[in-house]
Protein backbone atom coordinates (compact mmCIF):
# COMPACT_ATOMS: atom_id res chain seq x y z
CA UNK A 1 0.00 0.00 0.00
CA UNK A 2 1.14 3.24 -0.95
CA UNK A 3 -0.08 5.27 2.32
CA UNK A 4 -1.39 8.53 2.65
CA UNK A 5 -0.96 10.92 -0.44
CA UNK A 6 -0.38 14.25 -0.26
CA UNK A 7 -0.18 16.90 -2.89
CA UNK A 8 1.64 19.28 -3.48
CA UNK A 9 4.52 18.39 -1.28
CA UNK A 10 5.84 22.05 -1.20
CA UNK A 11 3.36 25.09 -2.07
CA UNK A 12 4.09 28.94 -2.01
CA UNK A 13 1.81 31.29 -2.59
CA UNK A 14 0.86 35.06 -2.90
CA UNK A 15 -1.56 36.36 0.16
CA UNK A 16 -4.71 36.51 -1.20
CA UNK A 17 -4.66 33.54 -3.78
CA UNK A 18 -6.39 30.69 -3.22
CA UNK A 19 -4.75 27.02 -2.10
CA UNK A 20 -6.15 23.94 -2.74
CA UNK A 21 -4.63 21.09 -0.65
CA UNK A 22 -4.98 17.13 -2.29
CA UNK A 23 -4.96 13.73 -0.19
CA UNK A 24 -5.88 10.30 -1.33
CA UNK A 25 -6.35 8.04 1.71
CA UNK A 26 -5.13 4.32 2.47
CA UNK A 27 -7.45 2.37 0.61
CA UNK A 28 -10.22 1.36 2.88
CA UNK A 29 -10.01 3.55 5.41
CA UNK A 30 -13.44 4.62 6.64
CA UNK A 31 -11.85 7.94 8.16
CA UNK A 32 -9.44 11.04 6.90
CA UNK A 33 -8.11 14.06 9.01
CA UNK A 34 -6.90 17.19 8.11
CA UNK A 35 -3.96 18.91 10.72
CA UNK A 36 -2.23 21.48 10.67
CA UNK A 37 0.93 21.97 12.48
CA UNK A 38 3.20 25.12 13.32
CA UNK A 39 6.11 25.44 15.92
CA UNK A 40 4.28 27.98 17.85
CA UNK A 41 1.17 25.59 17.70
CA UNK A 42 2.20 22.33 17.35
CA UNK A 43 -0.36 19.64 15.71
CA UNK A 44 -3.87 21.21 15.25
CA UNK A 45 -7.11 18.89 14.13
CA UNK A 46 -8.71 20.98 11.33
CA UNK A 47 -11.50 18.35 10.61
CA UNK A 48 -12.42 15.07 10.02
CA UNK A 49 -14.28 12.92 8.14
CA UNK A 50 -16.20 9.26 8.50
CA UNK A 51 -17.44 7.66 5.17
CA UNK A 52 -17.18 10.77 3.67
CA UNK A 53 -19.45 12.84 5.92
CA UNK A 54 -17.98 15.92 7.92
CA UNK A 55 -18.26 15.10 12.01
CA UNK A 56 -16.31 17.84 13.19
CA UNK A 57 -15.60 20.67 11.51
CA UNK A 58 -14.62 22.80 15.22
CA UNK A 59 -10.89 22.75 14.60
CA UNK A 60 -11.24 24.76 11.14
CA UNK A 61 -9.57 28.35 11.96
CA UNK A 62 -12.00 30.65 9.90
CA UNK A 63 -14.21 30.44 6.84
CA UNK A 64 -11.47 31.06 4.65
CA UNK A 65 -11.15 27.51 5.29
CA UNK A 66 -13.12 24.75 3.57
CA UNK A 67 -13.06 20.85 2.98
CA UNK A 68 -14.20 18.73 1.22
CA UNK A 69 -14.66 14.67 0.92
CA UNK A 70 -16.85 13.58 -2.62
CA UNK A 71 -15.45 10.12 -2.26
CA UNK A 72 -13.79 7.71 -0.66
CA UNK A 73 -10.12 8.18 -2.20
CA UNK A 74 -10.16 11.72 -2.04
CA UNK A 75 -10.28 15.41 -0.07
CA UNK A 76 -9.51 18.75 -0.47
CA UNK A 77 -8.45 21.19 2.09
CA UNK A 78 -8.86 24.65 0.17
CA UNK A 79 -7.77 28.26 1.44
CA UNK A 80 -9.27 31.25 0.03
CA UNK A 81 -8.10 34.18 0.08
CA UNK A 82 -4.94 32.89 1.83
CA UNK A 83 -2.64 35.00 4.35
CA UNK A 84 0.64 34.88 5.84
CA UNK A 85 -0.79 33.28 9.20
CA UNK A 86 -1.83 30.22 7.23
CA UNK A 87 1.83 29.37 6.47
CA UNK A 88 2.06 25.51 8.28
CA UNK A 89 2.46 22.18 7.35
CA UNK A 90 -0.43 20.43 6.77
CA UNK A 91 -1.07 16.87 7.20
CA UNK A 92 -3.74 14.71 5.59
CA UNK A 93 -4.48 10.86 7.49
CA UNK A 94 -6.47 8.13 7.54
CA UNK A 95 -7.72 5.75 10.03
CA UNK A 96 -10.00 2.33 10.40
CA UNK A 97 -12.29 3.91 12.82
CA UNK A 98 -12.75 7.13 14.44
CA UNK A 99 -11.10 9.72 16.50
CA UNK A 100 -8.59 7.61 19.08
CA UNK A 101 -7.80 4.85 16.63
CA UNK A 102 -4.45 4.82 14.96
CA UNK A 103 -4.21 7.08 12.23
CA UNK A 104 -2.02 7.25 9.18
CA UNK A 105 -0.20 10.36 8.25
CA UNK A 106 1.13 11.70 4.98
CA UNK A 107 4.23 13.04 4.22
CA UNK A 108 2.25 16.65 4.56
CA UNK A 109 2.16 19.75 2.60
CA UNK A 110 4.56 22.78 3.14
CA UNK A 111 2.28 25.85 2.50
CA UNK A 112 4.00 28.81 2.49
CA UNK A 113 2.17 32.54 2.25
CA UNK A 114 4.07 35.58 1.01
CA UNK B 1 -9.40 22.61 30.15
CA UNK B 2 -8.39 19.79 28.99
CA UNK B 3 -4.50 19.95 28.32
CA UNK B 4 -1.49 17.64 27.40
CA UNK B 5 1.93 18.86 29.04
CA UNK B 6 5.19 16.95 27.61
CA UNK B 7 8.18 17.26 29.33
CA UNK B 8 11.05 18.21 28.59
CA UNK B 9 10.90 20.21 25.38
CA UNK B 10 13.94 19.21 23.83
CA UNK B 11 17.17 16.90 25.03
CA UNK B 12 20.11 15.60 23.89
CA UNK B 13 21.54 12.28 24.29
CA UNK B 14 24.57 10.16 23.15
CA UNK B 15 23.93 7.03 21.50
CA UNK B 16 23.76 4.17 23.23
CA UNK B 17 22.11 5.49 26.09
CA UNK B 18 18.40 5.97 27.77
CA UNK B 19 16.09 8.56 28.44
CA UNK B 20 12.55 8.95 29.37
CA UNK B 21 9.76 11.39 27.75
CA UNK B 22 7.01 12.52 30.03
CA UNK B 23 3.80 13.44 29.21
CA UNK B 24 0.89 14.81 32.00
CA UNK B 25 -2.53 15.64 30.86
CA UNK B 26 -5.80 16.69 32.36
CA UNK B 27 -8.59 15.74 29.46
CA UNK B 28 -11.44 14.01 31.21
CA UNK B 29 -13.30 11.71 30.55
CA UNK B 30 -10.00 9.28 29.24
CA UNK B 31 -10.41 6.76 26.43
CA UNK B 32 -6.70 6.04 25.21
CA UNK B 33 -3.54 7.60 25.34
CA UNK B 34 -0.44 7.34 21.75
CA UNK B 35 2.54 8.24 21.46
CA UNK B 36 3.89 9.50 18.30
CA UNK B 37 7.19 9.85 16.59
CA UNK B 38 7.51 12.15 14.02
CA UNK B 39 10.47 12.21 12.10
CA UNK B 40 11.80 15.89 10.53
CA UNK B 41 10.23 16.42 7.47
CA UNK B 42 7.66 13.65 7.61
CA UNK B 43 4.28 12.69 9.55
CA UNK B 44 3.56 11.61 12.73
CA UNK B 45 4.00 7.35 13.74
CA UNK B 46 2.04 5.96 15.98
CA UNK B 47 4.81 3.91 18.31
CA UNK B 48 1.84 2.58 21.39
CA UNK B 49 -1.31 3.04 22.82
CA UNK B 50 -2.43 2.72 26.10
CA UNK B 51 -5.90 2.44 27.40
CA UNK B 52 -7.09 2.64 30.87
CA UNK B 53 -6.50 -0.39 31.69
CA UNK B 54 -2.73 -0.86 30.43
CA UNK B 55 0.36 0.14 32.97
CA UNK B 56 2.95 -0.66 30.54
CA UNK B 57 3.27 -1.27 27.00
CA UNK B 58 6.43 -1.82 24.48
CA UNK B 59 7.20 -1.66 21.09
CA UNK B 60 10.95 -2.84 20.54
CA UNK B 61 13.17 0.03 22.42
CA UNK B 62 10.01 2.30 22.96
CA UNK B 63 8.37 1.74 26.39
CA UNK B 64 5.42 3.42 27.15
CA UNK B 65 3.22 3.54 31.00
CA UNK B 66 0.28 5.06 32.16
CA UNK B 67 -0.70 5.90 35.63
CA UNK B 68 -4.21 6.66 35.01
CA UNK B 69 -4.84 7.84 38.82
CA UNK B 70 -2.18 10.65 38.36
CA UNK B 71 -2.86 10.93 34.99
CA UNK B 72 0.84 10.60 33.43
CA UNK B 73 2.60 8.54 30.89
CA UNK B 74 6.26 8.34 30.12
CA UNK B 75 7.91 7.17 27.18
CA UNK B 76 10.91 5.29 27.79
CA UNK B 77 13.63 4.52 25.33
CA UNK B 78 16.29 2.27 25.59
CA UNK B 79 19.75 1.83 24.17
CA UNK B 80 19.10 4.78 22.03
CA UNK B 81 20.47 4.96 18.01
CA UNK B 82 20.90 7.77 16.22
CA UNK B 83 17.42 7.28 14.37
CA UNK B 84 15.67 7.69 17.54
CA UNK B 85 16.13 11.14 16.92
CA UNK B 86 12.84 13.23 16.20
CA UNK B 87 9.84 14.57 17.81
CA UNK B 88 7.93 12.49 20.15
CA UNK B 89 4.64 13.86 20.46
CA UNK B 90 1.71 12.88 22.99
CA UNK B 91 -2.05 12.53 22.18
CA UNK B 92 -4.80 11.54 24.21
CA UNK B 93 -8.48 10.68 23.21
CA UNK B 94 -11.48 12.36 25.30
CA UNK B 95 -14.01 9.56 25.82
CA UNK B 96 -17.17 11.43 25.19
CA UNK B 97 -17.46 13.74 21.93
CA UNK B 98 -14.23 11.75 20.19
CA UNK B 99 -11.89 14.88 21.07
CA UNK B 100 -8.03 14.44 20.89
CA UNK B 101 -5.89 16.66 22.61
CA UNK B 102 -2.25 17.13 21.54
CA UNK B 103 1.21 17.66 23.71
CA UNK B 104 3.55 20.04 22.04
CA UNK B 105 6.13 17.64 21.66
CA UNK B 106 9.37 16.73 23.29
CA UNK B 107 12.29 17.16 20.65
CA UNK B 108 15.10 14.05 21.25
CA UNK B 109 18.53 15.37 19.46
CA UNK B 110 20.87 11.86 19.56
CA UNK B 111 24.55 12.43 19.56
CA UNK B 112 27.26 9.79 18.28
Amino acid sequence: DAGVIQSPRHEVTEMGQEVTLRCKPISGHNSLFWYRQTMMRGLELLIYFNNNVPIDDSGMPEDRFSAKMPNASFSTLKIQPSEPRDSAVYFCASSLGQVGTEAFFGQGTRLTVV
Amino acid sequence: KNQVEQSPQSLIILEGKNCTLQCNYTVSPFSNLRWYKQDTGRGPVSLTIMTFSENTKSNGRYTATLDADTKQSSLHITASQLSDSASYICVVSKAAGNKLTFGGGTRVLVKP
